[in-house]
């Protein structure tokens, strides 16, 4: 089972619509978990940590279920802006380094006119 | 500020050269990555730094050395190159991560094909 899943999408969307990522994780022990956003040909950037008791930021949402090993994304009033592929990252902890942070493949999305 | 660096940006190397990719960030933080992104394929740490003079093996190091001499700079070596190592390289830092929930910054990427 790989560390971390996603939808590898692509999610395609007109302005305005409500889309939502999801994430699941293998490793129970994980303590930290991120969403990063990363556009096409260009570096990865943080988006947002997420917290246990779930948090938002403008227009994204983020929630985390520790029980099910379940990370989700809600992106509302798309903007075309926001067309990327947005990465799941969770931290482990690993025999060999210590921690590592291990990346989903991302879920990429089309916010369409 | 300018972040994370890196260099080159592009480079097409020929089985069995060697090269170096160079990476420095002027944020003094303590730690930094290595990564390699292939097409359609989650990111996968090389080596990492947790200071100067301090280095570890990451997920996938076969193939690659690394040197932490300045808190600045963390040069990645690769030595009689090979096809399998044609990918998009990220550099990264962060302040601290004893527990890996610092945020990550990464540099621009060096895309390297190797024929």
């Amino acid at each position: 089972r790989k560390e971390v899943e996603q939808d590898p999408g692509p999610f395609n969307v007109p302005e305005g619509a409500t889309v939502a990522f999801n994430c699941t994780y293998s490793n129970s022990a994980s303590q930290s978990f991120f969403w990063y956003r990363q556009d096409c040909r260009k570096e990865p950037k943080l988006l947002m940590s997420v917290y246990s008791s779930g948090n938002e930021d403008g227009r994204f949402t983020a929630q985390l279920n520790r029980a099910s090993q379940y990370i989700s994304l809600l992106i509302r009033d798309s903007k075309l802006s926001d067309s990327a592929t947005y990465l799941c990252v969770v931290n482990s902890v690993d025999s060999n380094s210590g921690y590592a942070l291990n990346f989903g493949k991302g879920t990429s999305l089309l916010v369409t006119p | 500020n300018a972040g994370v660096t890196q260099t080159p940006k592009f480079r097409i190397l020929k089985i069995g050269q060697s090269m170096t990719l160079q990476c420095t960030q002027d944020m003094n933080h303590n730690y930094m990555y290595w990564y390699r992104q292939d097409p359609g394929m989650g990111l996968k740490l090389i080596y990492y730094s947790v200071g100067a003079g301090i280095t570890d093996k990451g997920e996938v190091p076969n193939g690659y050395n690394v040197s932490r001499s300045t808190t600045e700079d963390f040069p990645l070596r690769l030595e009689l190159a090979a096809p399998s190592q044609t990918s998009v390289y990220f550099c990264a830092s962060s302040y601290s991560s004893a527990s890996g929930d610092d945020e990550q910054f990464f540099g621009p990427g060096t895309r390297l094909t190797v024929l």
